[in-house]
């Protein structure tokens, strides 16, 4: 089944304990990128890759690192994490060239 | 740049009653628009899409929306809700240019549905 996955999908963590978000997409896609949803604020872009090895900022990335060392995997890594990024992340993915961005089902992250 | 404003957070309605779910967007170039739906405790699903062409697009679970150039907006439409609409729904914007990269998003309307 084509599909983006992220792990975990639940996470309670505390202040400055450093923690990654995978995200994993079995169809191919170059391009992948995190948002994370707030109320009220709707869905805003963190990082983006255009393909293995490219990223580049979005609209919020202060306080976040990505890495695309593989074409399927596009981790999201909080050094140290704070309060302010307790929210519910996605990860999404297209082909190049086409529209349209699948996106997996969420990881709802507390920071304590 | 790009923004999108969905003016109605919440959009209670009855069942088989019909909505319209609002979007208005700016944008100093060509966009595409998109509705995605969120149902509870799930991600991001596309709804429909406007890239070029007829500017009514429709969804296979009877959502529809226009396009106006003039007045900037996509609105959604439903002629008959059905208690599974309950859902949230988000109106997003992408460059053309851009080939769909930069999404950005409204920020949701809550659809509730009631018998």
């Amino acid at each position: 089944e084509a599909q983006v996955t992220q792990n975990p999908r639940y996470l309670i963590t505390v202040t400055g304990k450093k923690l990654t978000v995978t995200c994993s997409q079995n169809m191919n896609h170059e391009y992948m990128s995190w948002y994370r949803q707030d109320p009220g604020l709707g869905l805003r872009q963190i990082y983006y890759s255009m393909n293995v090895e490219v990223t580049d900022k979005g609209d919020v990335p202060e306080g976040y690192k990505v890495s695309r060392k593989e074409k399927r995997n596009f981790p999201l890594i909080l050094e140290s994490p704070s309060p302010n990024q307790t929210s519910l992340y996605f990860c999404a993915s297209k082909p190049r060239g086409t529209d349209t961005q699948y996106f997996g089902p969420g990881t709802r992250l507390t920071v304590l | 740049a790009q923004s999108v404003t969905q003016l109605d957070s919440q959009v209670p309605v009855f069942e088989e009653a019909p909505v319209e779910l609002r979007c208005n967007y700016s944008s100093s170039v060509s966009v595409y628009l998109f509705w995605y739906v969120q149902y509870p405790n799930q991600g991001l699903q596309l709804l429909l899409k406007y890239l070029s062409g007829s500017t009514l697009v429709e969804s296979i679970n009877g959502f529809e929306a226009e396009f106006n150039k003039s007045q900037t907006s996509f609105h959604l439409r439903k002629p008959s809700v059905h208690i599974s609409d309950t859902a949230e729904y988000f109106c997003a914007v992408s460059p053309i240019t851009g080939g769909g990269n930069k999404l950005t998003f409204g920020t949701g309307t809550q659809l509730k549905v009631e018998l």
